[in-house]
């Protein structure tokens, strides 16, 4: 059972922009910078694509943008496109010790 | 080019203990953080463990009694072991590695396995 809570499903059309949500709390997602996105495409692991809240990776589209307002951390796609159609996982630093995931979110766009 | 490989049996009996081996090449295996992941049938990610080498082990509280990871830096490897394995243990299991930019680990995981398929049966 996931600790941090995501919507199950996002659409968007082509060009807009999407928002999601990472719902935690004060020991995990409120508590710390270490806040990661990572994006999964059917049969392959997951890559990052956004650290320390809104940071980006070398080689990750500036069309993906963290944020973090108390215990919810977001995730923006803007200028959605067709091959951003996956699963989207947040994670969290908690408790001082370890790392919690998101529930996941499916884009489809 | 950095690569992590899982192996590991793809089959294991209920109640006997889990081996998987994540083999590093292209990084050295003493300057990084190391993680195992496992991702249920459902496909809900869980954070199994992770493990420095001179800062020792850390597990999911929910696992930590069945878990052990080590690390042998003389075959640039890492290892996960879980006991008592059950049904809700089958899971594509994933090692990975943490970020590091300059000597800060960033609490994120940018390096992954491809991942390999653990099913407890009988």
């Amino acid at each position: 059972q996931s600790v941090l809570t995501q919507p199950a499903s996002v659409s968007g059309s082509p060009g807009q922009s999407i928002t999601i949500s990472c719902a935690g709390t004060s020991s995990d997602v409120g508590r710390y910078k270490y806040v990661s996105w990572y994006q999964q495409h059917p049969g392959k692991a997951p890559e990052l694509i956004i650290y320390e809240v809104n940071s980006r990776p070398s080689g990750v589209s500036d069309r993906f943008s963290g944020s973090k307002s108390g215990n919810t951390a977001s995730l923006t796609i803007s200028g959605l496109r067709a091959e951003d159609e996956a699963d989207y996982y947040c994670s969290s630093y908690a408790n001082g010790i370890t790392y919690v995931f998101g529930s996941g979110t499916r884009v489809t766009v | 080019q950095v690569q992590l490989q899982e192996s590991g049996p793809g089959l294991v009996n209920p109640s006997e203990t889990l081996s998987l081996t994540c083999s590093v090449s292209g990084a050295s295996i003493t300057s990084y953080y190391w993680t195992w992941i496992r991702q249920s049938p459902g496909k809900e990610l869980e954070w199994i463990g992770h493990i420095y080498y001179s800062g020792g082990a850390y597990y999911s509280p929910s696992l930590e009694s069945r878990v052990s990871i080590s690390l042998d830096t003389s075959k640039s490897q890492f290892s996960l072991k879980m006991s008592s394995m059950t049904a809700a243990d089958t899971a594509v299991y994933f090692c990975a590695r943490h970020l590091r930019i300059g000597v800060n680990d960033r609490g994120a995981l940018d390096i992954w396995g491809q991942g390999t398929t653990v099913t407890v049966s009988s």
